[in-house]
Order: C-alpha cells, then structure tokens, then sequence
C-alpha cells in the first residue's frame, strides 16, 4: 500500500547548517506530496507542497523537489535558524487518503 | 509504536443530522489532541487544540457550536458536527500526543459525505 518513509531523528545542527532531511514514498498513483512542520505546543503548519513530479515546493527557505524517479521528496534548507527548531513531517495525499512520516525532531543550537 | 484509532473512517447521512467522530491513542495517554480538516485538494487545516478536561482552543474560523469537541479522557477525545451541511463534508484526521512537545501520531482519518 502506499506509505511514506521519513528520516529518523533527532536531528541537531549548529545555526547556519545546511539541512537535509529524506523522504521517500510508495504510491500506486499519483499522489501530491507535503512537508508539514509542528512548532513546540502547536499543530501542524503546512510548510509547502508538490503535486506533480518535477514540481518544487518553497516557502521560508525551505526547498523539496518532488522526484518521480527517484520516489523522493527531501526537504533541504541551505542556513538553518534557532526559530526553525521543530518537528517536520513528510506527507503524501492520494485519493482520500492521508498518508504521514514518523516525523523528525531538528533542533538548531546557536 | 503509538497507535491511534479514528473511528468512524467513512460516514455518509442526511444534511441536519449530528455525526460524532472518535478519536483514541491506544496505547499511550494522550494529554493533547489535534483536529485538522482537509478541504478537496488542499492541505490540513488545524481546527482545534483538545487537551484533556478542559476547553478546546479553536483557530480562528472554526466555529466552535458547529463542531463540538470533548476531550473527557486521556485516550478519547470526540468531534462531532452539529446539525451538519453538505459543505461540512470533508475529510477529518485527528492526531494525538503525550505531551506538548512529543511528536504527534495520526489516525487514519474519518471521510465525512453529508447528503
């Protein structure tokens, strides 16, 4: 069945590091992919979304590339920030149903 | 590994109709609990914040008559959709913590189809 396979954490970087955190799917169909990210206290956020392979996804420096051939949708960010502590999880959506990673914990130490 | 059970995972009734959807962790105790909707072809949206007795706290435009929270216990909390409308129909998805700063686990998620 279909399934998302997230990094485990927990991930600690110094501020400024370059982020890289996996994800990989299995999909029969189609499916359009999301990273989410939960702050300390509060519920999840949408962080961005592809819908289709090839599309990218961006918001507050924050990049994942949905990969096709590589059933892939990384997240990656180039300096990290303290304010980016928090939990990530990669999602993916097809049909009615929603599908979530594990979830990985980052905290960044200035 | 946490489980949580969402039940029921697809409802159909009439329009003016109550539907109560339940949300349980299995395993563990869950002190806080998400809701989240997710419109066609659109990402999540948190509804609420349920953490156990007392209130929970909504988002700005989730009416809180209309979609009435309970979280009675530390491995149940409920929705249920007062008096609900063919534009009430979505899909549901609960998530549940222990505390605050422990990750979330999902249930599977309750597709609503109001007639």
């Amino acid at each position: 069945g279909d399934s998302v396979t997230q990094m485990e954490g927990p991930v600690t970087l110094s501020e400024e590091a370059f982020l890289t955190i996996n994800c990989t799917y299995t999909a029969t169909g189609y499916p359009s992919l999301f990273w989410y990210v939960q702050y300390p206290g509060e519920g999840l956020q949408l962080l961005l979304k592809a819908t289709k392979a090839d599309d990218k996804g961006s918001n507050k420096g924050f990049e994942a590339t949905y990969r096709k051939e590589t059933t892939s949708f990384h997240l990656e960010k180039g300096s990290v920030q303290v304010s980016d502590s928090a939990v990530y999880f990669c999602a993916l959506h097809t049909g009615n149903q929603f599908y979530f990673g594990t979830g990985t914990s980052l905290t960044v130490i200035p | 590994g946490a489980v949580v059970s969402q039940h029921p995972s697809w409802v159909i009734c009439k329009s003016g109709t109550s539907v109560k959807i339940e949300c349980r962790s299995l395993d563990f105790q869950a002190t806080t609990m998400f809701w989240y909707r997710q419109f066609p072809k659109q990402s999540l949206m948190l509804m609420a914040t349920s953490n156990e007795g007392s209130k929970a706290t909504y988002e700005q435009g989730v009416e809180k008559d209309k979609f009435l929270i309970n979280h009675a216990s530390l491995t149940l909390s409920t929705l249920t959709v007062t008096s609900a409308h063919p534009e009430d129909s979505s899909f549901y998805i609960c998530s549940a913590t222990l505390t605050v700063n422990q990750p979330q686990h999902f249930g599977d998620g309750t597709r609503l189809s109001i007639l």
